[in-house]
């Protein structure tokens, strides 16, 4: 099974809202990651959690708060957002380098369509 | 710092045909990783194949091949029996497994058309 999974799937918010995305893996992986889309360019990395502790911000702005609360969760806390943070919000996953098989591979989830207003 | 570019931002290919999206990467270290992704309208990503850096062969994945060629740092990718299916936008990504976890860079992407 290489499923991760994104909730919600669309999410509109105005600007003084407080939302959070999920995501969640049942793999075993034990990096995770989020990456922003905008239209018809390719996926920007955001963040990543290397067993459950944060080990790359790419100084993304503090309107936009990780958390992993365990290995199968992650989450996108969001606050005061502008209009220029809609996009596509993709999570993915990776089994932590050394495992062997299938090492560094990452699984994308669906996406959260984030529109803010 | 890595860069991955792709030349050919739309290519079309008549169905059942074969087609090459081509990518070159740039990086200084030796032990890495490049993957293709598919991008459907949905934009579900999708992984088509993926190719470790310290191998010599060329990965393989039924109608989905490679031709890796590292001294060049070239990674096109061939889709043989084009389907209408296939159609989407293909990322093509490098990761560096030097250490810990890295996220992936993404060339631009290539925009595939079938026709029927």
């Amino acid at each position: 099974d290489t499923e991760v999974t994104q909730t919600p799937k669309h999410l509109v918010m105005g600007m003084t809202n407080k939302k959070s995305l999920k995501c969640e893996q049942h793999m075993g992986h034990r990096a995770m990651y989020w990456y922003k889309q905008k239209a018809k360019k390719p996926p920007e990395l955001m963040f990543v959690y290397s067993y459950e502790k944060l080990s790359i911000n790419e100084s993304v702005p503090s309107r936009f708060s990780p958390e992993c609360p365990n290995s199968s969760l992650l989450n996108l806390h969001l606050h005061a957002l502008q209009p220029e943070d809609s996009a596509l919000y993709l999570c993915a996953s990776s089994q932590p380098r050394g495992s062997g098989r299938d090492t560094d591979t990452q699984y994308f989830g669906p996406g959260t369509r984030l529109t803010v207003l | 710092a890595q860069t991955v570019t792709q030349s050919q931002p739309e290519m079309s290919v008549q169905e059942a045909e074969t087609v090459t999206l081509s990518c070159t990467y740039d990086t200084s270290e030796s032990d890495y990783y490049l993957f293709w992704y598919k991008q459907p309208p949905s934009r579900q990503m999708i992984l088509v194949i993926r190719q470790e850096a310290y191998k010599q062969q060329n990965a393989t994945e039924n109608r989905f091949s490679v031709n890796f060629q590292k001294a060049a740092k070239s990674f096109s990718l061939k889709i043989s029996d084009s389907q209408l299916g296939d159609a989407a936008m293909y990322f093509c990504a490098y990761g560096y497994s030097g250490g810990g976890a890295d996220g992936l860079t993404f060339g631009k992407g290539t925009h595939l058309i079938i026709q029927p």
